[in-house]
């Protein structure tokens, strides 16, 4: 079956850095995806990896091990405006998206 | 620019009823999703539609039904609601490549009662 793994809940504290893991176990592999989605609201895209590496982009940069199935999301400086949950999701070999149960980040000040 | 809009909002509907959420994209997307989201489980695709004319099930796509007449609307219909059909349902599209991502639109809340 396909798997993608992730923390339920983290929590970290305003002007931290943190980092949000994500496992997975697909039929194939067509590249990696990042969203935010705050409370009550859609996700909205923040990243896409389909190469071995780091896309960094602002304060928030993404990682990915194609050999590990292995992924994470770098948040850095971080504000409260950033408390969402963070959801990873791969593309098989269908073109499919799965999706991981996302990861609720909490920010404390 | 609109991007991607759903109707209604929320909804509140007897069980045995039917319903139909409606979603548009004004982005050219050749394709189109739709997912169900419930708490712990993340997002489960319910059908979804290469593009236009053509459609796919998802994950969990008993109790749905869905029609692709053009690039823009992908209707979903409820023929005969169930309690565990309550849940927020979010429309997607993305263009034919995917490295973009799917825009999601703001979903609609609906409870089966």
């Amino acid at each position: 079956g396909q798997n993608i793994d992730q923390p339920t809940e983290m929590t970290a504290t305003e002007g931290a850095i943190v980092q949000i893991n994500c496992t997975y176990q697909t039929s194939g592999f067509n590249g990696l995806f990042w969203y935010q989605q705050h409370a009550g609201e859609a996700p909205t895209f923040l990243s896409y990896n389909v190469l071995d590496g780091l896309e960094e982009k602002g304060r928030f940069s993404s990682f990915l091990s194609r050999s590990k199935g292995y992924s994470y999301l770098l948040l850095k400086e971080l504000q409260m405006k950033d408390s969402a949950s963070y959801l990873c999701a791969v593309i098989d070999s269908n073109y499919q998206l799965i999706w991981g149960a996302g990861t609720k980040l909490i920010i404390k000040p | 620019t609109a991007g991607i809009t759903q109707a209604p909002t929320s909804q509140i509907l007897a069980a045995g009823r039917s319903m139909t959420l409606r979603c548009t994209q004004d982005m050219r997307h050749n394709a189109m999703y739709w997912y169900r989201q419930d708490l712990g489980l993340g997002l489960r695709l319910i059908h979804y539609s290469n593009t236009a004319g053509t459609t796919g099930k998802g994950e969990v796509p008993d109790g749905y039904s869905v029609s692709r007449a053009n690039t823009d609307d992908f209707p979903l219909t409820l023929a005969s609601a169930v309690p565990s059909q309550t849940s927020v349902y979010f429309c997607a599209s993305s263009d034919s490549n995917g490295g973009s991502g799917q825009f999601f639109g703001p979903g609609t809340r609906l409870t089966v009662l």
